[in-house]
């Protein structure tokens, strides 16, 4: 089955404690993407990236890191929680250079920084 | 960046009527999507528009990208309990180029 798979779905951690979500597709996808959900500010995109060893910023990048060594995987790391770093976080791909391909998501991972 | 203002932020009907929902941007796009999130998943593509002035259906749903480029509406005949969800609109400048969401439509649906 053609998916997007995050892990974990939920995380309760400390300030300044470094985690990782991790995010797998099995779609072949170039692009990659993280997005964090609020309540009455929509998705928003953190990180993307187009294909493997290629990043950019979204529009809310600063406090997250990510990485593309391999196509499939596209890890987003927060160094250093914060709770202003609470929230629902989306991991998506899309194929783009396949022509129409919308935005596939994973089922979220709910992070709660205390 | 860019905004897209998504209307209304919420709303709750009777089992059977009809609902609309909008999306207005200050940018033009090439492509606008709509996404349904039910509760604890991830967004789900409903319907995709890439041609302005395009009337898009997908079951009770139907979606049109606006003439000037810069609009998006959807429909939902006749709902049902299980449209309750967020739904999202999405825009697309060119392939490859992230998408811009709006603020969501909370939909509720009294049985």
């Amino acid at each position: 089955e053609a998916q997007v798979t995050q892990n974990p779905r939920y995380l309760i951690t400390v300030t300044g404690k470094k985690l990782t979500v991790t995010c797998s597709q099995n779609m072949n996808h170039e692009y990659m993407s993280w997005y964090r959900q609020d309540p009455g500010l929509g998705l928003r995109q953190i990180y993307y990236s187009m294909n493997v060893e290629v990043t950019d910023k979204g529009d809310v990048p600063e406090g997250y890191k990510v990485s593309r060594k391999e196509k499939r995987n596209f890890p987003l790391i927060l160094e250093s929680p914060s709770p202003n770093q609470t929230s629902l976080y989306f991991c998506a791909s899309s194929s783009p250079n396949r022509g129409r391909s919308p935005l596939h998501f994973g089922n979220g991972t709910r992070l709660t920084v205390t | 960046g860019q905004q897209l203002n998504q209307s209304p932020q919420s709303m709750f009907i009777q089992e059977g009527e009809d609902v609309s929902m909008n999306c207005t941007s200050s940018s033009i796009f090439n492509t606008w999507l709509w996404y349904k999130q039910d509760p604890g998943e991830g967004p789900v593509l409903l319907i995709a528009l890439y041609k302005a002035g395009e009337l898009t259906s997908n079951g009770r749903l139907t979606a049109q990208f606006g003439i000037t480029r810069k609009d998006s509406f959807l429909n939902i005949s006749a709902s049902i309990p299980s449209d309750v969800g967020i739904y999202f609109c999405a825009g697309q400048s060119n392939a490859g180029n992230m998408l811009t969401f709006g603020g969501g439509t909370r939909l509720m649906v009294k049985p």
